[in-house]
Parts: structure tokens; C-alpha cells; sequence
């Protein structure tokens, strides 16, 4: 089953150090979507690639947030100068590029910041 | 802002008996809406969908039903089982690929 993988599926860091997380996405999939779920809420959405052009970021995701899909295929979200608010899970999806497909996501990266 | 609302955290029911799950909007622009299903420690998956322009939707033993007039959508699982327990988001989506998620709502069925 070639889901959506992601790593690490937990983080813990101090504050103020950067991390990185990676998501594979479902290869034939060509859009990829990065979500952050904290407790007791739904995902919501933090940024959007279609293949390797990053088309959509949610006003959450601050100057200290930045992801990449260099060639379209995996991508990465990085995290500078973590603070305790940013402890949170990371989810990552990906669909094709049908109307309306549903998102995929993978099991997530669960980032505790101390 | 939250475009989509699920107000009831949890809900219990018995084995065999239906569950229903309510879910209100406030965005117009929504024009499909999907349920995912989510088992600890695993991501979201999807369930089931209903386009705007439709009013029920239904999959084996789950049934989406959507009032568009009163921006209010709901998923019927019937007869429901104890594997059904899990926590379960509403999702609008608009311009075809911005999706906003509830806050979920977590089942519990009951043997």
C-alpha cells in the first residue's frame, strides 16, 4: 500500500531550534497539501503545491514556517525558531488533480516543542 | 474564522442503532462536502462525499444528507458497529481544492 508516508511521525525539540519534516505523497498524486492539527480541533490548512509551484499559504503559517516541493515529488516543511505554540500535529495530503478528489493524508509528524 | 462547525464533541450510541452526525457552515462559496473518518494515531481518511448541487448521498451503511438552504449537512451511519468508533471530521471545500475542516466530532458505539 503506497500511501502517504510521512517522517519522523514524532519530533520533541527545544525551543528556538529548527525542524524539518518530510511527506511522500502518493506518486501519481500531483497536488500535495500541508495541514496542522492541534487537540480537540479539525486539520487546518497551512499551504498548497500543485506539482512543484507552492499556488496557496494560510495567513497561519508565519515567516518562520517554509515548505518546498523542489520537482514535484516529495516536500518538506520546515519550522525556524520553534516556539511551545507550534507543538502540534503535522499532517500531509495529497489528491490528483481531479474535481473535488478527496484528500489523502498520511499518519502525520506529532511535534512536541519544549 | 471557523467556516465549518461541528457542535456536538462526542456522541454515543448502541450496536445496531443509527448515528448521526451534524455539521453547520457558514461559507457560501462551499460547494462539495466530504466526511473523514479518524482512528488515533493514523491520519483522516475519507468516508464519504455530496456535491451542492445534490441533497443525499448515500455508500453501504453511510448517508450524507445536505440542506443547502439551512447551510447544514449530516452523516447517517446505519446499523451502526463498534469499528464505526472514531472521531469524525465535516469538510467544506471551494474552488476546488480549499478545504476547511470541523473540529470533529468523536462516536462512540457501544456493544
Amino acid at each position: 500500500d503506497t500511501g502517504v508516508s510521512q517522517n519522523p511521525r514524532h519530533k520533541i525539540t527545544k525551543r528556538g531550534q529548527n525542524v524539518t519534516f518530510r511527506c511522500d505523497p502518493i506518486s501519481e498524486h500531483n497536488r500535495l497539501y500541508w495541514y496542522r492539527q492541534t487537540l480537540g480541533q479539525g486539520p487546518e490548512f497551512l499551504t498548497y503545491f500543485q506539482n512543484e509551484a507552492q499556488l496557496e499559504k494560510s495567513r497561519l503559517l508565519s515567516d518562520r514556517f517554509s515548505a518546498e516541493r523542489p520537482k514535484g515529488s516529495f516536500s518538506t516543511l520546515e519550522i525556524q525558531r520553534t516556539e511551545q505554540g507550534d507543538s502540534a500535529m503535522y499532517l500531509c495530503a495529497s489528491s490528483d488533480p481531479g474535481l473535488n478528489s478527496p484528500l489523502h493524508f498520511g499518519n502525520g509528524t506529532r511535534l512536541t516543542v519544549t | 474564522d471557523q467556516q465549518v462547525k461541528q457542535n456536538s464533541p462526542s456522541l454515543s450510541v448502541q450496536e445496531g442503532r443509527i448515528s448521526i452526525l451534524n455539521c453547520d457552515y457558514t461559507n457560501s462559496m462551499f460547494d462539495y462536502f466530504l466526511w473523514y473518518k479518524k482512528y488515533p494515531a493514523e491520519g483522516p481518511t475519507f468516508l464519504i462525499s455530496i456535491s451542492s448541487i445534490k441533497d443525499k448521498n448515500e455508500d453501504g451503511r453511510f448517508t450524507v444528507f445536505l440542506n443547502k438552504s439551512a447551510k447544514h449537512l449530516s452523516l447517517h451511519i446505519v446499523p451502526s458497529q463498534p469499528g464505526d468508533s472514531a472521531v469524525y471530521f465535516c469538510a467544506g471545500v471551494y474552488n476546488n481544492n480549499d478545504m476547511r475542516f470541523g473540529a470533529g466530532t468523536r462516536l462512540t458505539v457501544k456493544p
